[in-house]
């Protein structure tokens, strides 16, 4: 099976830049999506196809995708971004998850 | 607007199935390359993909939990059905669905998962 490997957790200032990572073998041959979820509330759609932003997602929210690492960052880090991020990609028509990115600010 | 309501039981006992339901409404799984998911999230764990169902009827399944899932869809009502046999208490889970439009990218299927519910809360104990 294929596996996605991300930081338990990482911390950065408001104002500063966040950088989650998500890591698989030969990952930037496939696309990859981002998930914000905050407790108690439904999962969304942050970044798809590696670096595709939904509507009504703002601007500080990109996206990369080379090697075996795929990058989330939040520019300009505010306090609702507080959340776990998860990354998703498609192996042999199967979805998998990474493990989770706590993101805190502090 | 998309949106996605799920519902079912809060509490199964083991080995009951459980049977949920995606209500759904401004999209169709009429419309090519529209289509529905189900994830799970464990208390504490990541999510867990499911299953998925296509405007065209392809099915798609965990490999892990195939032999005790089966999705269906009712297009006419606007609903996606998810069936879990032989329920466990390691199924406790807060239970999404959520809409995804089909992408074929590089070599393979590649969609994201565009809309959520809000999730329904599924506990399973006797």
């Amino acid at each position: 099976s294929y596996d996605l490997t991300q930081s338990p957790s990482v911390s950065v200032s408001p104002g500063q830049t966040a950088s989650v990572t998500c890591s698989g073998d030969k990952l930037g041959d496939k696309y990859v999506s981002w998930y914000q979820l905050k407790p108690g509330q439904s999962p969304v759609l942050v970044i798809y196809q590696d670096r595709e932003r939904p509507s009504g997602i703002p601007e500080r929210f990109s996206g990369s995708n080379s090697g075996n690492t795929a990058t989330l960052t939040i520019s300009g880090t505010q306090a609702l971004d507080e959340a776990d991020y998860y990354c998703q990609a498609w192996d042999i028509y199967t979805v998998v998850f990474g493990g989770g990115t706590k993101l805190t600010v502090l | 607007q998309v949106t996605l309501r799920e519902s079912g039981p809060a509490l199964v006992k083991p080995t009951q199935t459980l049977t949920l339901t995606c209500t759904f409404s401004g999209f169709s799984l009429a419309t090519r390359k529209m289509g529905v998911t189900w994830v799970r999230q464990a208390p504490g764990k990541a999510p867990e993909w499911l299953a998925l169902i296509d405007w065209d009827g392809d099915k798609y399944y965990s490999p892990s939990l195939k032999t005790r899932l089966t999705i269906s869809k009712d297009t006419s009502k606007n609903q996606v059905i998810l069936r879990m046999t032989n329920m466990d208490p390691v199924d406790t889970a807060t239970y999404y669905c959520a809409q995804t439009t089909y992408f074929y990218g590089t070599g393979s299927r590649e969609d994201s998962f565009d809309i959520w519910g809000q999730g329904t809360m599924v506990t399973v104990s006797s």
